[in-house]
């Protein structure tokens, strides 16, 4: 069975502090990894990741795949209480066009 | 607003009632999806349309669940005789033809008394 694990599911940090968060996947014909951010509604998307040791960035936030532990990360720097969210890991597969989804992170930041 | 919308954005039904949501998609996403999420964990896939094709549907969608999109655009998921186990929130996706990004929509959060 696909199955997406993340880790920390809870972290609560500084504001300034810099979190990363881990996500791993145990699934057949791996496509793509995409991270969201959700706050108290609809997840909203960040990255998607199809190629292995390619960072992506987006202001403070960045991630990459590593293909051949069938992990990735991501990273906030500098964090702000904006952050505090849930974030959401899930991959794509091939030949279907479901996302498996990780339980989340919840990210608190204390000012 | 040209996100994807979803209606009602809350649900309180007795056990037992039928259930009936709707999910309007980014007008040119030709793909649409429905999950489910409880507390505490990530979204869970239940079922795929690509235009007015259901495609894909999960173990997790019972005979009590139905899923609708007649016309290729707005889409309808109803469930019957609901169950306690039922609350959760709804959540509706769509996509384009040219990507694999998913939008999501706010969410229909139902409650089972």
């Amino acid at each position: 069975e696909d199955k997406v694990v993340q880790s920390p599911l809870s972290l609560v940090v500084h504001e300034g502090d810099t979190v990363t968060l881990n996500c791993s996947y145990e699934v057949t014909n791996f496509r793509s990894l995409l991270w969201y951010k959700q706050e108290k509604k609809a997840p909203t998307f960040l990255f998607m990741l199809t190629s292995s040791g390619i960072e992506k960035k987006s202001g403070r936030l960045s991630s990459i795949l590593d293909k051949k532990e069938l992990s990735s990360i991501l990273n906030i720097t500098a964090t702000q209480t904006g952050d505090s969210a849930i974030y959401l890991c899930a991959t794509l597969i091939q030949g279907a066009q479901k996302l498996v989804f990780g339980q989340g992170t919840r990210l608190t930041i204390n000012p | 607003d040209t996100g994807v919308s979803q209606n009602p954005r809350h649900k309180i039904t007795k056990r037992g009632q039928n259930v009936t949501f709707r999910c309007d998609p980014i007008s040119e996403h030709n793909r649409l999806y429905w999950y489910r999420q409880t507390l505490g964990q990530g979204p869970e896939f239940l079922t795929y349309f690509q235009n007015e094709a259901q495609l894909e549907k999960s173990r997790l969608l019972s005979d009590r669940f139905s899923a609708e999109r007649p016309k290729g655009s707005f889409s309808t998921l109803e469930i019957q005789r609901t169950e306690q186990g039922d609350s959760a929130m709804y959540l509706c996706a769509s996509s384009s033809p040219f990507d694999n990004e998913q939008f999501f929509g706010p969410g229909t959060r139902l409650t089972v008394l």
